[in-house]
C-alpha cells in the first residue's frame, strides 16, 4: 500500500530532551515536506525537500533540522524541544513526475507531540 | 504570492442537505488543486485532485469544480450525513516548479443527525 508513515504517533518528552521524529514514503516520491498545525494557525510548512540532500526552510523553521541522506526518509529533529513546539506535526510528499504537474499530495497519520 | 481562502469558516446542517464548500485563490497559475478531509486530531485524506486543465472531479456524494480564471473552486457534498463532519482543506500547487502547495485555513463541517 502507497503511504506516508510516522513515528512515533504520540510523544510526551521534557524541555531540552533532543527527539527525531520519522517519516518514511514508499511511493519513491521526490518531494517531502514537514509541517506543523495549531488551533487557529493552519498548516504552517516547517522543511522540505526537493530531492536527496537537498532541503529547504518553509515558513517557521526555528528549532528544527531535517536532513534527505535517502529518497525514503525524511526525519524531522529537535535538538533542544521547548513548549512553544507542543503541536501536531505531519510529514507529506509529491512525486516531482512532469512536475508534479497531475500529482498531489500525500500526507502521514501525523505525530501528536507534547512538551513539557 | 499566492494566498488561499475559505468560505465559511464554519458550517453546520440537517443530515440530508446538499452543502457547497468554497475555496478561492489569487494566482491562477496553478498546476492543480487537492481537497482534502481531516477529522479532528488526525491526518489528512484527500478526497479529489483537479488538474489546471480540468472542469470538475468527481467522487461518490462528492463533486469538486475548479474555475481557474476566477480563482475559485467548490467541494459539493450530496446528502450529507453525520459521517461527513470533518474539516475539508483545499490546496493548490503553483505552476512555478519548485513552489510548495499552498493550503487554506479550512472549513469545519458539522452534520447534524
Amino acid at each position: 500500500e502507497a503511504q506516508v508513515t510516522q513515528n512515533p504517533r504520540y510523544l510526551i518528552t521534557v524541555t531540552g530532551k533532543k527527539l527525531t521524529v520519522t517519516c518514511s514514503q514508499n511511493m519513491n516520491h521526490e518531494y517531502m515536506s514537514w509541517y506543523r498545525q495549531d488551533p487557529g494557525l493552519g498548516l504552517r510548512q516547517i522543511y522540505y525537500s526537493m530531492n536527496v540532500e537537498v532541503t529547504d526552510k518553509g515558513d517557521v523553521p526555528e528549532g528544527y533540522k531535517v536532513s534527505r541522506k535517502e529518497k525514503r526518509n525524511f526525519p524531522l529533529i529537535l535538538e533542544s524541544p521547548s513548549p512553544n513546539q507542543t503541536s501536531l506535526y505531519f510529514c507529506a510528499s509529491s512525486t516531482l513526475r512532469d512536475r508534479g504537474k497531475n500529482y498531489g499530495y500525500t500526507f502521514g497519520s501525523g505525530t501528536r507531540l507534547t512538551v513539557v | 504570492k499566492q494566498e488561499v481562502t475559505q468560505i465559511p469558516a464554519a458550517l453546520s446542517v440537517p443530515e440530508g442537505e446538499n452543502l457547497v464548500l468554497n475555496c478561492s485563490f489569487t494566482d491562477s497559475a496553478i498546476y492543480n488543486l487537492q481537497w482534502f478531509r481531516q477529522d479532528p486530531g488526525k491526518g489528512l485524506t484527500s478526497l479529489l485532485l483537479i488538474q489546471s486543465s480540468q472542469r470538475e472531479q468527481t467522487s461518490g456524494r462528492l463533486n469538486a469544480s475548479l474555475d481557474k480564471s476566477s480563482g475559485r473552486s467548490t467541494l459539493y457534498i450530496a446528502a450529507s450525513q453525520p459521517g461527513d463532519s470533518a474539516t475539508y482543506l483545499c490546496a493548490v500547487r503553483p505552476d512555478n516548479y519548485g513552489q510548495n502547495f499552498v493550503f487554506g485555513p479550512g472549513t469545519r463541517l458539522s452534520v447534524l443527525p
